[in-house]
């Protein structure tokens, strides 16, 4: 069964600073897709950025941008210029099979003013 | 645009007691899903709805029921609620492919005693 985990269970960041959330992945899969979702305080799941595995090049919004090394399978989440409003769990999910979604423990990141 | 939305919010329980999580989407997709949030494991998929008139298990079914009544409505009942059915519950709906991103709810935050 694919797993997806994510190694740091919390991270902090200096406001207008960047960090790195790190998402690996065990699949035997060559056709997949990868996400990243936010959860604020409000619960709420926020859909931040996803990757399709056949694409070379890395996803980008906006400040958010993912380092896809598809040969390690690793996923990470780069947040340039971090916000207040960043502060949330940060979850990494992998899709191949139709409607089955694997969710990693989650990151909570903390932002410093 | 209300997305997904979810009813109630917040649940006590006794152990035994039954109780139906009620769901609606208004973005006409045809996928909808069931997840439990538990610290530190992620979401993990409950039942899923790959369309109208089908539903089958995800990764934890057990104790669990669902009814998709229409394309917009999708709920999830537990007969006779245990202690370890405490949790945050999420529904989800999504377009159909693997690269559709899932879209949630605010969650119900569900206690049995």
């Amino acid at each position: 069964a694919q797993t997806v985990t994510q190694s740091q269970p919390e991270m902090s960041v200096q406001e207008a600073e960047t960090v790195t959330l790190s998402c690996t992945y065990d699949t035997s899969e060559s056709d997949y897709y990868l996400f990243w979702y936010k959860q604020p305080p409000s619960r709420q799941m926020i859909l931040v950025i996803r990757q399709e595995a056949y694409k070379q090049q890395n996803a980008t919004e906006n400040r958010f941008s993912v380092n896809f090394q598809k040969a390690a399978k690793s996923f990470s989440l780069k947040i340039s210029d971090s916000q207040l409003g960043d502060a949330a769990m940060y979850f990494c999910a992998y899709r191949s099979a139709p409607f089955f979604m694997r969710f990693g423990a989650g990151t909570r990141l903390t932002v410093k003013p | 645009n209300a997305g997904v939305t979810q009813t109630p919010k917040f649940q006590v329980l006794k152990t035994g007691q039954s109780m139906t999580l009620q769901c609606a989407q208004d973005m006409n997709h045809n996928s909808m899903y069931w997840y439990r949030q538990d610290p530190g494991m992620g979401l993990r998929l409950i039942y899923y709805s790959a369309s109208e008139g089908t539903t089958d298990k995800g990764e934890v079914p057990n104790g669990y029921n669902v009814s998709r009544l229409n394309k917009r409505e999708f709920s999830l009942r537990l007969e006779s609620a245990a202690p370890s059915q405490t949790s945050v519950y999420f529904c989800a709906s999504s377009e159909t492919g693997n690269d559709q991103p899932q879209h949630f709810g605010d969650g119900t935050r569900l206690s049995i005693l």
